[in-house]
C-alpha cells in the first residue's frame, strides 16, 4: 500500500534551517511528484510547492521563494524539503502528499517549532 | 495573487444534506481548476475526498459528491454522518500556482 513516513518534530531558533524529509512506498517513485503543505497553529491548509521525482522540476509559492527548496533522492525513494531563515511564523505542521498534479496520499505531518 | 473563498462554518443534522462551495476572486470556478476536496479531522492529516471537480478516490464515502454549481465548486455531503463533522479544505489551480481555501468548520448536529 501506498505509505508516506515523515521525519519527526524539530525545533529550531530563528533564523536557522530545517529539512524535512518523506519517505515513500508502496508505488513507483518516479510517476507521481511530491506536494508539500503547512499548516501553521488553528489555522488552514498553505500549499508551499511541487516537485517532479522524474526530472527534479520545481513549482514553489511565490511567497517562499528564495527560502525553500524541495529536492528528491530516487535512491531511496525520499523527498525532502529545507526551509532556510526561519521566523516564528513558520511554526506549523508540514506534510508531503504523493501528487500527480493534486495530492492524493498525504504523510503524517511534522511539527517545525520555531523559537528562541 | 488569487483568493479561494469557502463558508467558514456550517451545520447539518445527522442524515440531512449539506452543500459547501469553493469560489474564487478571479471569477468564476471551471473545471479548468480542477477543484479538490480534501476531509481534516483534529490532530490529522488530510485526506483526498474529491480531485478534479468530481471523481472520487476507493476510500471516499458514496455520500460524497463534487460538482460545479453556479460558479463555483461545490461538496456536496447527502445523508451527514457523525464522523463527518471535520474542516473541509477545497484546492484551485492557476497556471503554476495552487491555493487553498480558508476551510468550512462542518457541524453535524
Amino acid at each position: 500500500q501506498v505509505q508516506l513516513v515523515q521525519s519527526g518534530s524539530e525545533v529550531k531558533n530563528p533564523g536557522a534551517s530545517v529539512k524535512v524529509s518523506c519517505r515513500t512506498s508502496g508505488y513507483t517513485f518516479t510517476t507521481y511528484g511530491i506536494t508539500w503543505v503547512r499548516q501553521a497553529p488553528g489555522q488552514g491548509l498553505e500549499w508551499m510547492g511541487w516537485i517532479s521525482t522524474f526530472n527534479g522540476n520545481t513549482n514553489y509559492e511565490q511567497k517562499l521563494q528564495g527560502r525553500v527548496t524541495m529536492t528528491t533522492d530516487t535512491s531511496t525513494r525520499t523527498a525532502y524539503m529545507e526551509l532556510r531563515s526561519l521566523r516564528s511564523d513558520d511554526t506549523a505542521v508540514y506534510y508531503c502528499a504523493r501528487a500527480g498534479g493534486n495530492p492524493d496520499y498525504w504523510g503524517q505531518g511534522t511539527l517545525v517549532t520555531v523559537s528562541s | 495573487q488569487a483568493v479561494v473563498t469557502q463558508e467558514p462554518s456550517l451545520t447539518v443534522s445527522p442524515g440531512g444534506t449539506v452543500t459547501l462551495t469553493c469560489g474564487s476572486s478571479t471569477g468564476a470556478v471551471t473545471s479548468g481548476h480542477y477543484p479538490y476536496w480534501f476531509q481534516q479531522k483534529p490532530g490529522q492529516a488530510p485526506t483526498t475526498l474529491i480531485y478534479d471537480t468530481s471523481d472520487k478516490h476507493s476510500w471516499t464515502p458514496a455520500r460524497f459528491s463534487g460538482s460545479l454549481l453556479g460558479g463555483k465548486a461545490a461538496l456536496t455531503l447527502s445523508g451527514a454522518q457523525p464522523e463527518d463533522e471535520a474542516d473541509y479544505y477545497c484546492l484551485l489551480a492557476y497556471s503554476d500556482a495552487r491555493l487553498f481555501g480558508g476551510g468550512t468548520k462542518l457541524t453535524v448536529l
